[in-house]
């Protein structure tokens, strides 16, 4: 089955900096790669996602990266600020697919004001 | 629209006593996920329900867990002789699986389970 990997699990930052937070997957299959920011004691919730047919996606602040050689992805956040403090997930799925989605470990991201 | 929600939002148990957990998920979301999230852990795979298939049940850590997904909409996951190594966050999450839709999961508020 597939099997994410990701890091770092634990990320602080100054205010402003950009953070970066990578992926890895294990099945070729994978086609679908969402990212996931949980707050505290609030559920996940879905920030973006990116489909193999691109290498990258950007909403504003956040960016997506994905190298499928090399079977990772990123998460890009630039411009940090105290509300991005959070938990992220990266995630990996086939899109259409019965196999389930595979979750990775999580990175906790503090922004220091 | 309706989110997925979920019953009871905090369940507080004696160790040994049986638990049902309840999740709506979105209307006409055919897959549906449970996970378990420790306090400050990560999503711990439990099962996932997708139509009519078989469901994948890879993620259930003892036979005193089961789920079931009535109807092909709401899911009841159970907790047999609890334990309170189970006390945890248990959230379902729902997707609009087909091939080509974006596919996000959507996860409920979870229900906060503490085993005494």
């Amino acid at each position: 089955g597939e099997n994410v990997e990701q890091h770092p699990s634990t990320l602080s930052v100054q205010e402003g900096d950009s953070a970066v937070i990578k992926c890895t997957y294990s099945d070729s299959a994978s086609n679908y790669f969402p990212w996931y920011k949980q707050e505290l004691g609030k559920r996940p919730q879905l920030i973006i996602d990116i489909r193999s047919n691109v290498g990258e996606k950007k909403d504003q602040r956040i960016a997506v990266t994905l190298n499928k050689t090399a079977k990772h992805f990123s998460l890009h956040i630039t411009e940090t600020q105290p509300e991005d403090s959070a938990v992220y997930f990266c995630a990996a799925s086939i899109s259409g697919g019965y196999q389930k989605v595979t979750f990775g470990i999580g990175t906790k991201l503090q922004v220091i004001p | 629209g309706a989110g997925v929600s979920q019953s009871p939002s905090n369940k507080v148990t004696e160790k040994g006593k049986d638990v049902e957990l309840r999740c709506d998920p979105i209307s006409g979301h055919t897959a549906l996920y449970w996970y378990r999230q420790s306090l400050g852990q990560g999503l711990e795979f439990l099962i996932y329900f997708q139509g009519n298939s078989a469901p994948d049940k890879s993620g259930l850590p003892s036979d005193r867990f089961s789920a079931e997904r009535t109807g092909g909409s709401v899911s009841t996951l159970t907790i047999q002789r609890t334990q309170q190594e189970d006390s945890a966050v248990y959230l379902c999450a729902s997707s609009l699986r087909g091939g080509g839709v974006r596919e996000p999961q959507y996860f409920g508020p979870g229900t906060r389970l503490l085993v005494l």
